[in-house]
């Protein structure tokens, strides 16, 4: 099963922040934060990962709570390719073949 | 190429009708892993790879179900009597280093079978 808890889905307007939030209350000392997204029709795209500091890339930032129970996907200026299904998942990041476990995700709808 | 190329891009299969579904991970990457997708779930576990080597196929959902990696590149995973509660989106990742910075999918094979 899934270690994290996701809303569903959620809307958000187009050139502004996307916000996503991500429970993973049970998180233990050696597991990441990883978060992938899934386009109609493609295959699951790695987005970003941190351990319990911020993280920033060129996709996303990656907001990590100092209890490290809970998490936020910041995509800053939405656009309508955003569109997708995210995924957050916590993982042992030097379990090899450990698998990554996906749950439902939320479903992001970038409105024009 | 760049990126982790599957094939066939789709498949229909009649019940009972045998498969394999091809993966092609990127050149050098030594984890491969394969997941299934039914329609509007998560991707879920089947089996992995390191180089050759089957570490865990604890996901395979029946002895129906096959994945060989020979050479330690392309990887085949093979459907036997397919049943229509296989058809799914079936996904290949790769990685250079065990997914420590993530993983590389494929786009899928979509199965269906009839």
């Amino acid at each position: 099963d899934a270690k994290t808890t996701q809303p569903t889905s959620m809307d958000c307007a187009e050139g502004r922040a996307a916000n996503l939030p991500c429970n993973h209350s049970t998180i233990s000392g050696n597991e990441y934060v990883y978060w992938y997204r899934q386009i109609h029709s493609q295959g699951p795209q790695y987005i970003i990962h941190g351990l319990k500091n911020n993280e920033t890339n060129e996709m996303a930032s990656l907001i990590i709570t100092e209890d490290r129970k809970s998490s936020t996907l910041i995509l800053p200026h939405a656009t309508l390719r955003d569109t997708a299904v995210y995924y957050c998942i916590v993982r042992d990041r030097l379990d090899y073949g450990q698998n990554f476990v996906f749950g439902p995700g939320t479903r992001l709808s970038v409105l024009p | 190429g760049a990126g982790v190329s599957q094939s066939p891009r789709y498949k229909v299969a009649k019940r009972g009708q045998d498969v394999a579904l091809r993966c092609d991970p990127i050149s050098g990457h030594v984890s491969l892993f394969w997941y299934q997708q039914a329609l509007g779930q998560g991707p879920e576990f089947l089996t992995y790879f390191q180089n050759e080597a089957q570490l865990d196929k604890s996901g395979l959902p029946s002895d129906r179900f096959f994945a060989e990696r020979p050479e330690g590149s392309v990887s085949t995973l093979k459907i036997q009597r397919t049943q229509q509660e296989d058809s799914a989106v079936y996904l290949c990742a790769s990685s250079l280093d065990a997914g420590k910075d993530g993983y590389t999918f494929g786009s899928g094979t979509r199965l269906t079978v009839v």
